[in-house]
């Protein structure tokens, strides 16, 4: 079946540190991907993503490459704030309903 | 443009009592519809997920149903509810014809039974 892998939470960094956070995929197809965030207390908000091999997702700074070689889809940030505090979540799709999700990583940015 | 709504917000109810969470969408017809649970410090599940009216698809079973009265709507409903149906509840829409774009989610229903 499909599914997700995250690196464990939580990560804990100053602000302007460099941020990774590790995603791998299992799939039988080609997946798109994607990273949500979640600020404390709210919703899912889509983050950004990549629908084909070699193709770079970004937004509010973060960055995410679709790795087909290595079925990857890590997700960094160059200097981080403390709003970008939140929990992380790599997820997947191909041609069913459903979004696979990656159990979520706990990001906690001091200032 | 397209937007989903929740409510409520945060629910506080007895063990045993009944549940009603809606979700509706603006903007959109047929669209694929889910509702998702997150308990504390975990990760997200599906619950169910609707891709037409009167069409639901249950991913675990639970003390839980849900509905779809209506294109663009989606109801999640208890009977009596149990301790462990405390928890986050998110509703989320996509379209067949856009499912690589992935899902828009609402705000969420913080649910916390007592």
């Amino acid at each position: 079946g499909n599914s997700v892998t995250q690196m464990e939470g939580p990560v804990t960094l100053s602000e302007e540190a460099f941020l990774t956070i590790n995603c791998t995929y299992t799939a039988t197809g080609y997946p798109s991907l994607f990273w949500y965030v979640q600020y404390p207390g709210e919703g899912l908000q889509l983050l950004l993503k990549a629908t084909k091999a070699d193709d770079k997702g970004s937004n509010k700074g973060f960055e995410a490459t679709y790795r087909k070689e290595t079925t990857s889809f890590h997700l960094e940030k160059g200097s981080v704030q403390v709003s970008d505090s939140a929990v992380y979540f790599c997820a997947l799709i191909i041609n069913d309903y459903k979004l696979s999700f990656g159990a979520g990583t706990t990001v906690t940015v001091r200032a | 443009s397209q937007t989903i709504h929740q409510w409520p917000a945060t629910l506080v109810q007895p063990v045993g009592s009944p549940l009603s969470l809606e979700c509706t969408v603006e903007g959109t017809s047929n669209p694929n519809l889910y509702w998702y649970r997150q308990a504390a410090g975990r990760g997200l599940q599906l619950l169910f997920y609707s891709v037409g009216i009167g069409q639901i698809s249950s991913e675990v079973p639970q003390n839980l149903s849900a509905s779809r009265p209506q294109d663009r709507q989606f109801i999640l409903s208890s009977k009596k509810l149990l301790l462990s149906d405390s928890g986050f509840y998110l509703c989320a829409w996509s379209t067949n014809s856009e499912l690589r774009r992935g899902y828009t989610f609402g705000s969420g229903t913080r649910l916390t039974v007592v």
